[in-house]
Order: structure tokens, then C-alpha cells, then sequence
């Protein structure tokens, strides 16, 4: 069985500061772990992802996560928000087959 | 490549109706999944399958719904006798799976239903 727990529906941040948005996982496999980025009216679009081998993982448009087996934690970050960044982030984990995703965070960015 | 593609984006219908949606997936991924995602909510997994074996449902994929991959391409998915519960965006996936290479899945732009 699997499961992940986005600590924070909502979170809003200034522009230019840092982003972090909280995901913890269960797995009874060693897990692949993504994080998903989800703008109005539109599917899902891959940002970064975890497979076993680095445990700081580098996505697109600024975003990095670091994988803490220790602590069952993915964690998303950003140095700087833009306003681009706005949008729903769903973190999920993978049992080698089918997703399961988190409630997401809601992401806003204070002028 | 092109995306994953799905069709219509919009459906309205009446409680009752039988719907039909359609994916098309990144061209030579072998796998393709069906989600449904409520407002609120993540994604919730319903279906898929490699090539065109249905590999697993989900308890949430009800005697009502059914989901067909003909010829491990393209891939339907249909609700009979719709309900205001089914109310939803359904999402298509795909993945290309080698042996124990990474599955990462791709989505489309998801079709929206609405019953009325």
C-alpha cells in the first residue's frame, strides 16, 4: 500500500521568496516519487522526479526536491517565486504501476 | 512527439446518458492509465493497461464504467447510465515501460464532464 500527505492546501508566498511545499509518502517498495504542477482547466505537468538514484533532484523551471528516506519526506522548493508559479502541486508516488497522488497545495504568489 | 491527446475537453450531459471518451497516447508508449480527479482533489487511479491488456481497476470503476485499448493504440472509456456522482475531470496517462527502466507518466489535457 502507498500514500502522501501534502501538509498545506494552501500556501502563499511573496515574489522573489522562498518556496516550499511539504509531501510526505508511505511506500511498502522502495518508491519513485514525482512532483506534478497543475494550472486551471489543464492536465498535469511533470516537474521533477525521484527514481533511487540522486536524492537532490533538479526539475524545471527552478524547482528542486530532496528525497530523506529518514524522514519519508519529498519536499519541493524554490529559491525565488515568480508570479509564474501560481498553479495546484500534486506530489505522488509510484508503486511501479499506477500513481497515487496527494489533496495537492494551491500555490499563490503575493505581488 | 506530440502529447497525450484526449477528446471531447467538455462534456455535458444528462443524468442518465451514456458518455464515451477517447485518448490517444504518446506515440510507442506501451502503457496508458485512466485517472478521475474531483474538485479538490488529486487524481485518483481507475484503470490501465500495457499494450491492450487491462492490467488492473480500481474498486472506484464501477460495473458502469468500462475501458477498452482495441489495438494497444488509442483507448475509450465509457460510463453507462451517468450520475451526478460521476461529475469529474478524467484524465488519460501514458508511459513507456522497458524492463526496469522508469515509468514516468505523461498526461493530456483531461476531459471534463459535467451531469446535469
Amino acid at each position: 500500500a502507498q500514500s502522501v500527505t501534502q501538509l498545506g492546501s494552501h500556501v502563499s508566498v511573496s515574489e522573489g521568496a522562498l518556496v516550499l511545499l511539504r509531501c510526505n509518502y508511505s511506500s511498502s517498495v522502495p518508491p519513485y516519487l514525482f512532483w506534478y504542477v497543475q494550472y486551471p482547466n489543464q492536465g498535469l505537468q511533470l516537474l521533477l522526479k525521484y527514481t533511487s538514484a540522486a536524492t537532490l533532484v533538479k526539475g524545471i523551471n527552478g524547482f528542486e526536491a530532496e528525497f530523506k528516506k529518514s524522514e519519508t519526506s519529498f519536499h519541493l522548493t524554490k529559491p525565488s517565486a515568480h508570479m509564474s508559479d501560481a498553479a495546484e502541486y500534486f506530489c505522488a508516488v509510484s508503486d511501479h504501476e499506477k500513481l497515487t497522488f496527494g489533496t495537492g497545495t494551491r500555490l499563490t504568489i503575493i505581488p | 512527439d506530440t502529447g497525450v491527446s484526449q477528446d471531447p475537453r467538455h462534456k455535458i450531459t444528462k443524468r442518465g446518458q451514456n458518455v464515451t471518451f477517447r485518448c490517444d497516447p504518446i506515440s510507442e508508449h506501451n502503457r496508458l492509465y485512466w485517472y478521475r480527479q474531483t474538485l479538490g482533489q488529486g487524481p485518483e487511479f481507475l484503470t490501465y493497461f500495457q499494450n491492450e491488456a487491462q492490467l488492473e481497476k480500481s474498486r472506484l470503476l464501477s460495473d458502469r464504467f468500462s475501458a477498452e485499448r482495441p489495438k494497444g493504440s488509442f483507448s475509450t472509456l465509457e460510463i453507462q447510465r451517468t450520475e451526478q456522482g460521476d461529475s469529474a475531470m478524467y484524465l488519460c496517462a501514458s508511459s513507456r515501460v522497458l524492463d526496469s527502466s522508469t515509468d514516468t507518466q505523461y498526461f493530456g489535457p483531461g476531459t471534463r464532464l459535467t451531469v446535469l
